[in-house]
């Protein structure tokens, strides 16, 4: 089973500063990494796809990047909807398909 | 516009049963692998089972192997999943999802997910 490892565990930020999250699979999931968004009491929304990306209606402030083991989420300029939980998953070696522990994308 | 409604949570006691029900529109779900997925309160996302577009091939957790089926009525546009001999550690909102193609690379891509439905195991 792949091993995904998300940091940081929570980011601060202000609204228009930049973010970079990570993830870090236990070994290689060629471009096969997808990145989720989940707000306070919905369903995980579908960010990225393919490691770089973006999903329908996804704005293009969100951009990834990286493939092997070595993944990278940026939000170039914050907007106060884009504080959530962030997600990664692999789907690469399947199954299971597994996840990120999470990143907390808090309002600094 | 994909819209997934899922529904049969509730509180069930330990080594009881419950079925989930997940109702499709918006795409041709006869033509999609689906899954359930589910998150216990606080933590984080975990796969559970997965059907292929016709039914023919089922995968399942190791955590869940045995006890939970999952399951498909493409003429009603449903998704189910018969949970039985629950515990507690089994406590989690559960989401279905759809499979964001038919390829094979992408069976385990979500790309479009329901609201979720409470399941809580306890006595």
């Amino acid at each position: 089973e792949i091993v995904l490892t998300q940091s940081p565990g929570t980011l601060s930020l202000s609204p228009g500063e930049r973010a970079t999250l990570s993830c870090r699979a236990s070994q290689s999931v060629s471009n096969y990494l997808a990145w989720y968004q989940q707000k306070p009491g919905q369903a995980p929304r579908l960010v990225i796809y393919g490691a770089s990306s973006r999903a329908t209606g996804i704005p293009d402030r969100f951009s990834g990047s990286g493939s092997g083991t070595d993944f990278t989420l940026t939000i170039s300029r914050l907007e106060p909807e884009d504080f959530a939980v962030y997600y990664c998953q692999q789907y690469d070696y399947t199954p299971p398909a597994t996840f990120g522990q999470g990143t907390k994308l808090e309002i600094k | 516009q994909v819209h997934l409604v899922e529904s049969g949570g509730g509180v069930v006691q330990p080594g009881g049963s419950l079925r989930l029900s997940c109702v499709a529109s918006g795409f041709s779900f006869r033509t999609y692998g689906m899954h359930w997925l589910r998150q216990a309160p606080g933590k984080g996302l975990e796969w559970v089972a997965f059907t292929r577009f016709d039914g023919s091939n089922k995968y399942y957790a190791d955590s869940v192997m045995g006890r939970l089926t999952i399951s498909r009525d493409n003429s009603r546009n449903t998704l189910y999943l018969e949970m039985s001999s629950l515990r507690d550690e089994d406590t989690a909102v559960y989401y279905c999802a759809k499979a964001s193609s038919g390829y094979s690379s992408s069976w385990y891509l979500f790309d479009y997910w329901g609201q979720g439905t409470l399941v809580t195991v306890s006595s």
